[in-house]
């Protein structure tokens, strides 16, 4: 149990386009969603944190024009990169924590597999 | 969130423990310690956290130091699937800020 899939797990795409990637909590309720990034050989940076029906809180430098976050329901959180470029080529990872009395423990995060963008 | 700071790498050898510290003399009362993984081109995989007191799962151990400013993983039998980019973190909520992390070497 307690499984989290993204979608797609790696895109191409030109520059100046948007790219949505989807993050589904596949057998549990999420009450949080959270978004992160990845650049090779770096640790994961936290982009932003979602709550389901409000407002995505993101962190210091992350642009919310540039990374739309959209947390529609208990299962499912999407992420657009509007207008992307080369710079923003990058691992996409999301990961989920469960409603009280759901999977896993105390705020543990389950996460994704990953979506690898890659910007042209 | 509280610093914490890991050695940039280690190595073991398959079927030996492996000791993982981690170093975190800002801690405050609050902060959970969490330990999470994660294998080359994959979202990262939680181990164990604590508190206070040791605790153990099916995937490793975790001592915590008394005076809770500094704590081990403990991995008892490592096998080659143990490779990976290991995260000490501390959280007092959800939110977890990862560092740098010890990348773990198994040979064989």
């Amino acid at each position: 149990g307690a499984v989290v899939s993204q979608h797609p797990s790696r895109v191409i795409c030109k520059s100046g386009t948007s790219v949505k990637i989807e993050c589904r909590s596949l057998d549990f309720q999420a009450t949080t969603m959270f978004w992160y990034r990845q650049f090779p050989k770096q640790s994961l940076m936290l982009m932003a944190t979602s709550n389901e029906g409000s407002k995505a809180t993101y962190e210091q430098g992350v642009e919310k024009d540039k990374f739309l976050i959209n947390h529609a329901s208990l299962t499912l959180s999407t992420l657009t990169v509007t207008s992307a470029h080369p710079e923003d080529s990058s691992f996409y990872i999301c990961s989920a924590t469960p409603l009280a009395g759901g999977p896993g423990s105390y705020n543990e995060q389950f996460f994704g597999p990953g979506t690898r963008l890659t910007v042209l | 969130d509280a610093k914490t700071t890991q050695p940039n790498s280690m190595e073991s050898n398959e079927e030996e423990p492996v000791h993982l510290p981690c170093n975190h003399s800002t801690i405050s009362g609050t902060d959970y310690i969490h330990w999470y993984r994660q294998l080359p081109s994959q979202g990262p995989e939680y181990v164990i956290h604590g508190l206070t007191s040791n605790v153990n799962n099916r995937m490793a151990s975790l001592a915590i130091a008394e005076d809770r400013k500094s704590s081990t993983l403990i991995l008892h039998r490592a096998t080659l699937r143990d490779a990976a980019v290991y995260y000490c973190i501390l959280s007092s909520g959800s939110r977890l800020t990862f560092g740098e992390g010890t990348q773990l070497t198994v040979n064989p």
